[in-house]
């Protein structure tokens, strides 16, 4: 299985701040990965797809980026309701697909 | 809309079975494969399995191989999640979610049903 490993894995930040989440696979998934937002007695949310394409309806302040074994997600200027968790995907090995284990997002 | 209504919470005895169901709508069903994802209390997200809605093929994670069972039922436009021989470690919440894309991401996803194996 390819292994997928986030960090952090939770962050305190404030409103307005720039924030980095980073995914790493144990093997290349090319461009197949994925970013999820969940918030808590929520399911989670597909926020990008496909290493940087946004979902509709997914406010332009994130954005992803990487190839192969390395990727990120950024938010540009964090907003109360973007406290979350966050999760990587890889879907290389569709329909067998990992999760990263997950950033926290907390108010500082 | 396109949506995922899953079945109530669930409280089980150690060595029970469990059926989650999932009604999807607001789509073409046999279109698009569902997969299953658990998640224990306080812990991330773990792939149960998948399953093809237009053949009935399915691959479930290995560590669940023998327990699991996963089918769909077209006229109804549902899909079902057997878990046999339950034990704590199976406590969790258990999602479906529709595979978008041809590798596929997850949405929507269903909101969820609380499995709970106790004594």
């Amino acid at each position: 299985d390819i292994q997928m490993t986030q960090s952090p894995s939770s962050l305190s930040a404030s409103v307005g701040d720039r924030v980095t989440i980073t995914c790493r696979a144990s093997q290349t998934v090319r461009g197949y990965l994925n970013w999820y937002q969940q918030k808590p007695g929520e399911a989670p949310k597909v926020l990008i797809y496909a290493t940087s394409s946004l979902q509709t309806g997914v406010p332009s302040r994130f954005s992803g980026n990487g190839s192969g074994t390395d990727f990120t997600l950024t938010i540009s200027s964090l907003q109360p309701e973007d406290f979350a968790t966050y999760y990587c995907q890889q879907s290389y090995r569709t329909p067998l697909v990992t999760f990263g284990q997950g950033t926290k997002v907390e108010i500082k | 809309q396109v949506q995922l209504v899953q079945s109530g919470a669930e409280v089980k005895k150690p060595g029970a079975s469990v059926v989650v169901s999932c009604k999807a709508s607001g789509y073409t069903f046999a279109n698009f494969a569902i997969s299953w994802v658990r998640q224990a209390p306080g812990q991330g997200l773990e792939w149960v399995g998948w399953i093809s809605t237009y053949n009935g093929k399915t691959d479930y994670a290995q560590k669940l191989q023998g327990r699991v069972t996963m089918t769909t039922d077209t006229s109804t436009t549902t899909a079902y999640m057997e878990l046999r021989s339950l034990t704590s470690d199976d406590t969790a919440v258990y999602f479906c979610a529709r595979n978008y894309g041809s590798h596929s991401w997850f949405d929507p996803w269903g909101q969820g049903t609380l499995v709970t194996v106790s004594s």
